[in-house]
């Protein structure tokens, strides 16, 4: 079964406009991890955002926050301000205990990916 | 954030050939490494995890003989495509977890590999 999940192939959005891309996930596990990566077209991959779950608020960093909702399961990432330089592919990605192989850090499960066309 | 080195960063090779790709981490220890494929507009397929010491760990369906990993010391990673094949083209990209469960996973720049 897909553990994260981003519905959305392609979004556009206007410079200087806000935009949320989806992520969803499933886990039964109660400790797990979000993370949020940004790829431009050359390839490399840039960390953006981490949540955890027990984590009170919503995680935020600059122009970038996550729009965490645990019943829901979803993990949206919002970016504020768009600028021409955010069109890349967006990464949505978990870790939890089960894909940890039961050591503290393990591999992360992503999704399929959202690519973000920022309009002038 | 740790820094993690891919090289090369581009290769073209004749089909039949093999590739090897090396990722280092520059200054930090991994005992663990994880290699990924990625085709166009798709997402990172996790193909294997290297351990320092040990043999590689590979997900299923993919090619244990044709898809070679070497973790030689606590910095280097290898990953040896053999008897590559057009098909075998494809974005290669390496990575090291954090220490901390909170830490995100340190990726390499990739290897973009086209086999003629």
């Amino acid at each position: 079964a897909q553990k994260i999940t981003q519905t959305q192939p392609g979004m556009f959005v206007q410079e200087k406009e806000a935009v949320t891309l989806d992520c969803t996930y499933d886990t039964s596990d109660p400790s797990y991890g979000l993370f949020w990566y940004k790829q431009p077209s050359s390839g490399e991959m840039i960390f953006l955002i981490y949540q955890g779950s027990y984590d009170q608020q919503n995680a935020t960093e600059g122009r970038y926050s996550l729009n965490f909702q645990k019943a829901r399961k979803s993990a949206n990432l919002v970016i504020s301000a768009s600028q021409l330089g955010d069109s890349a592919m967006y990464f949505c990605a978990m870790r939890d205990i089960a894909s940890a192989g039961g050591t503290s850090y393990g591999k992360l499960t992503f999704g399929q990916g959202t690519i973000l066309t920022v309009h002038p | 954030g740790a820094v993690v080195s891919q090289h090369p960063s581009r290769v073209i090779c004749k089909s039949g050939t093999s590739v090897k790709i090396e990722c280092r981490s520059l200054d930090f220890q991994a005992t663990t490494m994880f290699w990924y494929r990625q085709f166009p507009k798709q997402s990172l397929m996790l193909m294997a995890t290297s351990n320092e010491g040990s043999k590689a760990t590979y997900e299923q369906g993919v090619e244990k003989d044709k898809f070679l990993i070497n973790h030689a010391s606590l910095t280097l990673s290898t990953l040896t495509v053999t008897s590559a094949h057009p098909e075998d083209s494809s974005f290669y990209i390496c990575s090291a977890p954090g220490l901390a469960w909170y830490n995100e996973q340190f990726f390499g720049p990739g290897t973009r590999l086209t086999v003629l």
